[in-house]
């Protein structure tokens, strides 16, 4: 049991170029979400997926899109990286959206030059 | 909205004496409560979660912590601190839709 894996684990990019990152979970979770995380303001939630088939924007969406691509899969793309961009990212997942704990990855490192 | 405030940036305990780490929190109704802790370089792992069941909820590695509904807060504890305890810790609120995370605070222990 994995429980949430994350790839890459580190990206470097150049400004304007696009990459995808991936993020599986195992434990037959409903919800899924991707956060970013920067130093001195906690973590703030990107895209969710509450179900299967739905996603919705967070607190800080522009710049990035999601697919949940079925229940263990939920994908952050960055289609035109910029600088504003370097962060660690997070995937989580929980067994239901509403006041559940949730599962963390272990996070994947991303530097834009 | 719900928020969460942690009072400490950065907190530094010697070896087997207590920790206290300090969380406020603000919410329009009866709130799901966690502690989160990362170590460097690495995710976060829950410490414990606090769903309008006691008040004194206990966590793993001997971390506790308490809801105090008429203070708004959600203090974390442990009596002796070890020096794996070093890491970062979050203190987070469920609005009942997304979780929303403190700042975070920094746990040195020092031997």
């Amino acid at each position: 049991n994995a429980g949430v894996t994350q790839t890459p684990k580190f990206q470097v990019l150049k400004t304007g170029q696009s990459m995808t990152l991936q993020c599986a979970q195992d434990m037959n979770h409903n919800s899924m979400y991707w956060y970013r995380q920067d130093p001195g303001m906690g973590l703030r939630l990107i895209y969710y997926s509450a179900s299967e088939g739905t996603t919705d924007k967070g607190e800080v969406p522009n710049g990035y899109n999601v697919s949940r691509l079925n229940k263990r899969e939920f994908s952050l793309r960055l289609e035109s990286a910029a600088p504003s961009q370097t962060s660690v990212y997070f995937c989580a997942s929980s067994e239901a959206f509403r006041g559940y704990e949730q599962y963390f990855g272990p996070g994947t490192r991303l530097t834009v030059t | 909205a719900q928020s969460v405030t942690q009072l400490d940036s950065h907190v530094s305990v010697s070896e087997g004496t207590p920790v206290l780490l300090r969380c406020n929190y603000s919410s329009s109704y009866s709130p799901s409560l966690f502690w989160y802790v990362q170590h460097p370089n690495k995710g976060l792992q829950l410490l414990l979660k606090y769903t309008s069941a006691a008040t004194l909820v206990k966590g793993i590695n001997g971390f506790e912590a308490e809801f105090k509904k008429s203070e708004t807060s959600f203090h974390l504890t442990k009596p002796s601190a070890h020096m794996s305890d070093a890491a970062e810790y979050f203190c987070v609120v469920s609005d009942g839709n997304k979780l929303v995370f403190g700042a975070g605070t920094i746990l040195r222990v020092k031997s």
